[in-house]
């Protein structure tokens, strides 16, 4: 298994820009996330998802768009892209949302934008 | 409000010596406490995990502590190796989709 897979590992964004980060995974989870870490910040959760076609807002949703078509895929959109967005975004997995349930994380996307 | 603080922000120790990580958090109500691994350039990945009722947990070299009362946790290192330089993140969570993310401790194990 590949675990939780993360495209691009890194990108640069003028702003105003737009993007997709791609994030893919193959446990057949059920739930999947997207967080943000920050230089010195504990992970936000931007959105999350319980199956496909069901997402959920998290901490920091504004400038975030999501989506779930299948049970393997769970796309972050960026729209408009802002210097406040730069930061390294993770996606991660798990089969319930319980809290004692182990979330499984991608290698994460560095996203800077100028 | 809910807070995870960690110490220290950064430590550097020797090869083959011990260490303890310190967390102390304020989340109400309180369902488990979890620590992470994190390598630079990688995700997290998840070491221990304990609920409320449990005081200690290990694995392999790393043993966590909880006491609920006082609201503290720590994650000790044994005889520590080249490989346990990362970042060190206490999460605890509030129940369901609830987790709550310190800023990690950043351990630098020098030869």
């Amino acid at each position: 298994n590949a675990g939780v897979t993360q495209t691009p590992k890194f990108r640069i964004l003028k702003i105003g820009q737009s993007m997709t980060l791609q994030c893919a995974q193959d446990m057949n989870h059920n739930y999947m996330y997207w967080y943000r870490q920050d230089p010195g910040m504990g992970l936000k959760l931007i959105y999350y998802s319980v199956g496909a076609g069901i997402t959920d807002k998290g901490e920091v949703p504004n400038g975030y768009n999501v989506s779930r078509s299948t049970t393997e895929d769970f796309p972050l959109r960026l729209e408009l892209a802002a210097p406040s967005q730069t930061s390294v975004y993770f996606c991660a997995s798990s089969v319930t949302g319980e809290s004692t349930d182990t979330q499984y994380f991608g290698p994460g996307t560095r996203l800077t934008v100028l | 409000k809910n807070q995870v603080e960690q110490s220290p922000q950064s430590l550097i120790i020797l090869e083959g010596k011990n260490c303890t990580l310190q967390c102390n958090y304020t989340v109400s109500p309180f369902s488990n406490l979890r620590w992470y691994k994190q390598d630079t350039g990688r995700g997290p990945v998840s070491l221990t995990i304990m609920t409320f009722s449990e005081n200690t947990k290990s694995n392999g070299r790393y043993t966590a502590t909880l006491d609920a009362d006082t609201k503290q946790s720590s994650l000790h290192i044994t005889a520590s190796q080249l490989s346990d330089s990362a970042s060190y993140i206490c999460v605890t969570s509030r129940g369901y989709n609830k987790l709550i993310f310190g800023a990690g401790t950043r351990l630098a194990v020098h030869p």
